[in-house]
């Protein structure tokens, strides 16, 4: 079966501090990923995508993501975490089987930054 | 340009009582979607439209119905509703089905079914 998992429901960071959130995919044919974020009481907003190429992503809020073939990984990452990147991050596949685009999401995992 | 919006943002229905969501965009998409997020489990698609008059049945389809008259209208609709049918609701949409293209989400409906 084709699925997503974020292993970590909760990820705590010290301001400052670089954060990862972890995402691992099982799905036929080349993957297409993406990392959403989710702040309180709002839709999800799209942060990066992998389609091909270089296997570090950067995306938006200097959010950067490394996919990992062999290891069928997608990590979410950031240098230096702020308070404000407090949120609920959702990891999506899209199969290269698909012809529907639809997505295939894990189940979130809290980011939560301390000053 | 307000990109996919939703209508109502919030809703309490008594078990049995019927209502329809609404969901716009203004991007001119192709495709639209409909998923619940639901605590623990992600979003879980329910329906999904590849264009105008189209509709097919995603991963969790029971108890609700679609339609896509217009392009940039995707309805989604409860005729009976249980109480597990508690959730948030968010609705997508994507230029087309490319692999590479990038879905596109609504503000969320809360509905709450007592």
């Amino acid at each position: 079966a084709q699925s997503v998992a974020q292993p970590e429901d909760q990820v705590n960071v010290a301001e400052g501090n670089p954060l990862t959130v972890k995402c691992t995919y099982s799905v036929s044919g080349n993957p297409y990923l993406f990392w959403y974020v989710q702040y309180p009481n709002r839709g999800l907003q799209f942060l990066l995508k992998y389609i091909t190429g270089d296997n570090l992503v950067k995306g938006s809020y200097g959010f950067e993501a490394e996919f990992n073939k062999s290891q069928t990984s997608f990590h979410l990452k950031k240098p230096s975490a702020l308070v404000s990147d407090s949120a609920l991050y959702f990891c999506a596949v899209r199969p290269g089987s698909s012809n529907t685009g639809k997505l295939i999401f894990g189940q979130g995992t809290t980011l939560q930054v301390k000053p | 340009n307000a990109g996919v919006t939703q209508t109502p943002k919030f809703r309490v229905l008594k078990t049995g009582q019927s209502m329809t969501l609404l969901c716009a965009q203004d991007m001119n998409h192709e495709y639209m979607y409909w998923y619940r997020q639901d605590p623990g489990m992600g979003l879980r698609l329910i329906h999904y439209s590849v264009g105008e008059g189209t509709t097919a049945k995603g991963e969790v389809p029971d108890g609700y119905n679609v339609s896509r008259l217009k392009k940039q209208n995707f309805l989604l609709g409860l005729e009976s509703a249980a109480p597990s049918q508690t959730s948030v609701y968010f609705c997508a949409s994507s230029y087309g089905a490319f692999l590479t293209d990038t879905q596109y989400f609504g503000p969320g409906t809360r509905l709450t079914v007592l």
